[in-house]
């Protein structure tokens, strides 16, 4: 089946230690996106890429960054992780092109980021 | 900017029963799409339901139906008999028409419980 997925599933880093998650698709969409969402709130864009194309938000930390090599994949790195950064990580994907006339994004199970 | 509200931190239904969503958005924007995701605990977030601005009709897949007042900002789900398997958080999001990869802006969800 056509999915987002996303690794690891639980990451535990210590303070200040880089860490990089792992988000991967196989439906081949043109748009990644990474999302942060912290207990009992709702996700909040850190970046996308449209193709090779990054896009980052205007409020995201430069502590965070992304890459992608390739249309399947997309990481987050995490450079000096505070303890604020403990968070749930989602990665979504969306079609660039119309589908149906709707960009729905899908999404991945998540990596959940314990800073100690 | 645009904004989403969910004025419901938590609501809570009988199965078998029919419960509505509350959600309302602030845009300038005559052209945009509007979402409902339901992240069930530890588990990722799936798409529910979705609205074309344009389109008068409401939106319904299933038990699952929305009241879309373009007037007046408001955006509520219908869950018809309801299922314990309807636990989890509902957030509803939008999406503006502009661009290719435009960005989710969700609200801060909607905490529902299936009691038997």
């Amino acid at each position: 089946d056509a999915m987002v997925i996303q690794n690891p599933r639980y990451q535990v880093t210590q303070f200040g230690k880089p860490v990089t998650l792992s988000c991967s698709q196989t439906l081949n969409h043109n748009v990644m996106y990474w999302y942060q969402q912290k207990s009992s709130q709702a996700p909040k864009l850190l970046f996308h890429y449209y193709d090779k194309d990054f896009n980052n938000e205007a409020d995201t930390p430069d502590n965070f960054q992304s890459r992608r090599p390739n249309t399947s994949f997309c990481f987050l790195d995490i450079r000096s992780p505070g303890l604020g950064d403990a968070a749930m990580y989602l990665c979504a994907t969306s079609s660039g092109e119309t589908s149906g006339g709707i960009y729905t994004q899908y999404f991945g199970p998540g990596t959940r980021l314990t800073v100690l | 900017a645009q904004t989403v509200t969910q004025s419901q931190p938590e609501m809570s239904v009988q199965e078998a029963e029919t419960v509505t969503l509350s959600c309302t958005y602030d845009t300038s924007e005559s052209d945009y799409y509007l979402f409902w995701y339901k992240q069930p605990p530890s588990r990722q977030m799936i798409l529910v339901i979705r609205q074309e601005a344009y389109k008068q009709q409401n939106a319904t897949e299933n038990r699952f139906s929305v009241n879309f007042q373009k007037a007046a900002k408001s955006f509520s789900l219908k869950i018809s008999d309801s299922q314990l398997g309807d636990a989890a958080m509902y957030f509803c999001a939008y999406r503006s028409a502009r661009g290719t990869a435009s960005k989710l802006t969700f609200g801060t969800g909607t905490r529902l419980q299936v009691t038997l």
